[in-house]
């Protein structure tokens, strides 16, 4: 079983300065990574797919970056409404499943 | 666009079964896709539960594999999810998602609480 581990648990800045969240997975995933943003009382929102491709109107201030185990998430120029928590996910193959990391929380400092 | 609705019992008592129901519209269930079940537990992380493409054919995390079926109705553009033996760690808010390599489309989320 493949295990994803998210550093920092928690993230403390301001608007406008660049959040870099890690995801480790524990052997090599190629680039079948997710990033998702979840917010209280929302549904997870979609925001990177395969690693490094936006999803569908995910502003160019979000990218990923990375493969096999370790990946990266920047937020370049925090916006007040980018202060949520962060999963990455990968899928595996065989067999077909998937596994989220524990969260990063993104707080205002 | 895309929209899919969880549907079901917000409570359930102990040894129960959890059974919960998300309708899709906007989309068919029968395009080529999978759907997926996560929860997430209060004051903690994302967990998958398991999906279902058209045909039927399923996968489950292993870890809830022997007490979840995952169902597809194609007549009515939905897919179930029954849970059995529900404890209080069954406690959750439960989502449903379109499932193509990651999930792009969920649900808003049904909080079921198991207690009697």
């Amino acid at each position: 079983e493949i295990v994803l581990t998210q550093s920092p648990a928690t993230l403390s800045l301001s608007p406008g300065e660049r959040a870099t969240l890690s995801c480790r997975a524990s052997q090599s995933v190629s680039s079948y990574l997710a990033w998702y943003q979840h917010k209280p009382g929302q549904a997870p929102r979609l925001l990177i797919y395969d690693a490094s491709n936006r999803a569908t109107g995910i502003p160019a201030r979000f990218s990923g970056s990375g493969s096999g185990t370790d990946f990266t998430l920047t937020i370049s120029g925090l916006e007040p409404e980018d202060f949520a928590v962060y999963y990455c996910q990968i899928r595996s193959n065989w067999p077909r499943g998937y596994t989220f990391g524990q969260g990063t929380k993104l707080e205002i400092k | 666009q895309v929209q899919l609705q969880e549907s079901g019992p917000g409570l359930v008592e102990p040894s129960g079964t959890l059974s919960l129901t998300c309708a899709v519209s906007g989309d068919s269930i029968s395009s080529n896709n999978w759907w997926s079940w996560v929860r997430q537990p209060p004051g903690k992380g994302l967990e998958w539960i398991g999906e279902i493409y058209e045909s039927g054919t399923t996968n489950y995390n292993p870890s809830l594999k022997s007490r979840v079926t995952i169902s597809v109705d194609k007549s009515k553009n939905q897919f179930s999810l029954k849970l059995t033996s529900v404890t209080a760690a069954d406690t959750a808010v439960y989502y449903c998602a379109r499932d193509d390599w990651a999930f792009d489309y969920w649900g808003p989320g049904i909080l079921v609480t198991v207690s009697s």
